[in-house]
């Protein structure tokens, strides 16, 4: 089975932190991803890695960035972290492919930003 | 552009009534239709999805979706929901955008079983 796992459940962080979410899965996945999701809002897409050291933005990147070091996690990054980053992150992999691949979540962190 | 619209919230049901809960979407290109599931406290996983062939595809736990091109959708269906059914379910369209995969979810459907 395909295991995606971040590094807290639950952070909690004052306005101006920098602040850092691990993600690593064991698939040997080249595709990583980032999404948001909020109430109401559904799952929005921050970054997503299709290769080792690269990266794309997605729908929402402000307030974000991301780095890929190695090809198993992918890390995102709120530099100056503020009210309205308090959100759930979920982070998911899949193979490398066509449109048709499932993507693999990992159990997301719970974020809140005081 | 792709989108995908859950116009239901949140459903209630009663344990073992039938449930439907709808998705649409639009897209330019051809896409791939998809169900995930996240129960209380977890991440997303799939629940099932549509590539090609037979429009009508079927979950291991009794969930099915019917693919329609005419009206562009894709609905999910059970004859008899369980408590265990409980959970948001999200459905989402996955295309080609600039030679990678662009997958967009719609808002998500709170699905409450009752006893």
């Amino acid at each position: 089975d395909v295991k995606v796992t971040q590094s807290s459940r639950y952070l909690v962080k004052r306005t101006g932190e920098k602040v850092f979410l691990e993600c690593v899965q064991d698939m040997d996945h080249e595709n990583m991803f980032w999404y948001r999701q909020d109430p109401g809002l559904g799952l929005r897409l921050i970054y997503f890695s299709y290769d080792v050291k690269m990266k794309e933005k997605g729908d929402i990147p402000e307030g974000y960035s991301v780095s890929r070091e190695k090809k198993e996690r992918f890390s995102l990054i709120l530099e100056s972290a503020s009210t309205n980053q308090t959100s759930m992150y979920l982070c998911a992999s899949s193979s490398p492919g066509s449109a048709q691949e499932t993507q693999y979540f990992g159990p997301g962190t719970r974020l809140l930003v005081l | 552009a792709q989108s995908v619209t859950q116009l239901d919230s949140q459903v209630p049901v009663f344990e073992e009534a039938p449930v439907e809960l709808r998705c649409n979407y639009s897209s330019s290109v051809s896409v791939y239709l998809f169900w995930y599931v996240q129960y209380p406290n977890q991440g997303l996983q799939l629940l099932l999805k549509y590539l090609s062939g037979s429009t009508l595809v079927e979950s291991i736990n009794g969930f099915e979706a019917e693919f329609n091109k005419s009206q562009t959708s894709f609905h999910l269906r059970k004859p008899s929901v369980h408590i265990s059914d409980t959970a948001e379910y999200f459905c989402a369209v996955s295309g080609n955008s600039g030679g990678y995969q662009k997958v967009t979810f719609g808002t998500g459907t709170k699905l409450q079983v009752i006893p």
